[in-house]
């Protein structure tokens, strides 16, 4: 399978305790994404990567986010000190853009994460 | 405040007829457009996009049309399916497709396609 991988794809934790998630995003893409899915809503944008480098953040991305791609390659998300209000899907996507205008992103299963 | 907006949280339609699913954008400086599709407890999956220089793009059964001035997309299914039963978003994309902002999604659109 080619497509982006996120482990695990389901993690329980209980308040204060910290996580982390990895997204191995497809081989040849070299921009990477982190959204935050919660019920009801569409996905909501946190930071992206080009390469290893980190070039945007979401207000959204608080001081207890932190997210990191060393090699370019894969990327983790971690959270510190975890709050219930951060019990959400996270999602993963890759992309390689082929044109200025034109950028297609393709996104991981997510890792749900239920902090109680 | 919902920049992008997908008005109609559910929508039924008969197997075998065509399903419109509508999305509408405030934003003058989004300049792309995509639809995904979503099943439960999945990662959002790739339909079919559109950039704003153009009215129309067709992908086998999708075809997607964009109203710039009315600030308008829709996403067309013909015929629908049973496998098409799903949540849809719509997202959109500024400048050189999404990478400053990453892409604004609307809140989706639940699709059933009855027998």
């Amino acid at each position: 399978d080619t497509g982006v991988s996120q482990n695990p794809r389901h993690k329980i934790t209980k308040r204060g305790q910290n996580v982390t998630f990895r997204c191995d995003p497809i081989s040849e893409h070299n921009r990477l994404y982190w959204y935050r899915q919660t019920l009801g809503q569409g996905p909501e944008f946190l930071t992206y990567f080009q390469n290893e480098a980190q070039l945007e953040k979401s207000r959204l991305l608080s001081d207890r986010f932190s997210a990191e791609r060393p090699k370019g390659s894969f990327s983790t998300l971690e959270i510190q000190r975890t709050e219930q209000g951060d019990s959400a899907m996270y999602l993963c996507a890759s992309s390689l853009p082929s044109t200025w205008r034109e950028e297609t992103q393709y996104f991981g299963p997510g890792t749900r994460l239920l902090v109680l | 405040d919902q920049q992008v907006k997908q008005n109609s949280p559910s929508l039924s339609v008969q197997e075998g007829r065509i399903s419109i699913l509508n999305c509408d954008y405030t934003n003058s400086m989004f300049d792309y457009f995509l639809w995904y599709k979503k099943y439960p407890a999945e990662g959002p999956t790739f339909l079919i996009s559109i950039s704003s220089i153009k009215d129309k793009n067709e992908d086998g059964r999708f075809t997607v049309f964009l109203n710039k001035s009315a600030k308008h997309l829709s996403l067309h299914i013909v015929p629908s399916q049973p496998g098409d039963s799903a949540v849809y978003f719509c997202a959109a994309a500024k400048d050189s497709g999404g990478g400053a902002d990453g892409l604004t999604f609307g809140k989706g659109t639940h699709l059933i396609i009855q027998p």
